[in-house]
C-alpha cells in the first residue's frame, strides 16, 4: 500500500544545531514524487520541495537539504545550523498515481521540530 | 494574488447541522482537494477534483459532499455534523500536469471546524 511514515513524533533542539527529519515511504508505483511541507505555527501550508523517483541527486536550497535514496525508500531532510524560525511541523508526502488514482498526495503524520534559542 | 481562499476560518456548529466550507482559488488549477488534520493523524484526503463536473472520493469521504460547477469553486458540504468532524480543512489547488496531478499543492489557510 502506499505509505509514508515519519517515526520521529518531536525533536527539540538548540539554536544552531544540525537535525534531520527521518521519511520512509511504501509504494508501489515506478514513477511517483515526493514532497516536504512546513506548517508554522501560524497554521498554513508551505511548499518546501518536490522530487521526481527518477532524480536520486541530493539537493541543497541554503541551511536545508535534502537525501533521497530509493534503495532505502527514504527521502531525508536535514536543517543546518538550526534557527528558531525552523520551530514547525514538517510533513512528508508521496503522489499516489496507483490504480488510476489521480497523484493525489498521502501525507506522513508529520515531525514536530522545537528550536530553543 | 489570492491564491486560495477558504471560509470561513472557524465555525462551531451543533450535532446535526449542516454547513458548507467555502473554496476558491483563483490560478485556473485543474485540480483542487480537501484534507482534514487532526492532531497525530497528518492530513488525510476527504475528496478531490480534477477538473469541473469531476469529483472523486479520497481516504475518508464518509460525512462530506462536495461538487465542482466552476474550475474556480470546490465547496465541501456537512449534511449532519458529527462531532467526529471536528478538526482542521484544508482546502487545497493544483495544476495538472497531462493527466498527472503535479503535486505542487497550494493551501488555502485553513477552517477550523467544532462540532459540539
Amino acid at each position: 500500500a502506499q505509505k509514508v511514515t515519519q517515526a520521529q513524533t518531536e525533536i527539540s533542539v538548540v539554536e544552531k544545531e544540525d537535525v534531520t527529519l527521518d521519511c520512509v515511504y511504501e509504494t508501489r508505483d515506478t514513477t511517483y514524487y515526493l514532497f516536504w511541507y512546513k506548517q508554522p505555527p501560524s497554521g498554513e501550508l508551505v511548499f518546501l520541495i518536490r522530487r521526481n523517483s527518477f532524480d536520486e541527486q541530493n539537493e541543497i536550497s541554503g541551511r536545508y537539504s535534502w537525501n533521497f535514496q530509493k534503495s532505502t525508500s527514504s527521502f531525508n531532510f536535514t536543517i543546518t545550523a538550526s534557527q528558531v524560525v525552523d520551530s514547525a511541523v514538517y510533513f512528508c508526502a508521496l503522489s499516489d498515481f496507483y490504480g488510476g488514482s489521480q497523484g493525489n498526495l498521502i501525507f506522513g503524520k508529520g515531525t514536530k521540530l522545537s528550536v530553543k534559542p | 494574488n489570492a491564491g486560495v481562499t477558504q471560509t470561513p476560518k472557524f465555525q462551531v456548529l451543533k450535532t446535526g447541522q449542516s454547513m458548507t466550507l467555502q473554496c476558491a482559488q483563483d490560478m485556473n488549477h485543474e485540480y483542487m482537494s480537501w484534507y482534514r488534520q487532526d492532531p497525530g493523524m497528518g492530513l488525510r484526503l476527504i475528496h478531490y477534483s480534477v477538473g469541473a463536473g469531476i469529483t472523486d472520493q479520497g481516504e475518508v469521504p464518509n460525512g462530506y459532499n462536495v461538487s465542482r460547477s466552476t474550475t474556480e469553486d470546490f465547496p465541501l458540504r456537512l449534511l449532519s455534523a458529527a462531532p467526529s468532524q471536528t478538526s482542521v480543512y484544508f482546502c487545497a489547488s493544483s495544476p495538472i500536469l497531462g493527466t498527472a496531478n503535479t503535486g505542487e499543492l497550494f493551501f488555502g489557510e485553513g477552517s477550523r471546524l467544532t462540532v459540539l
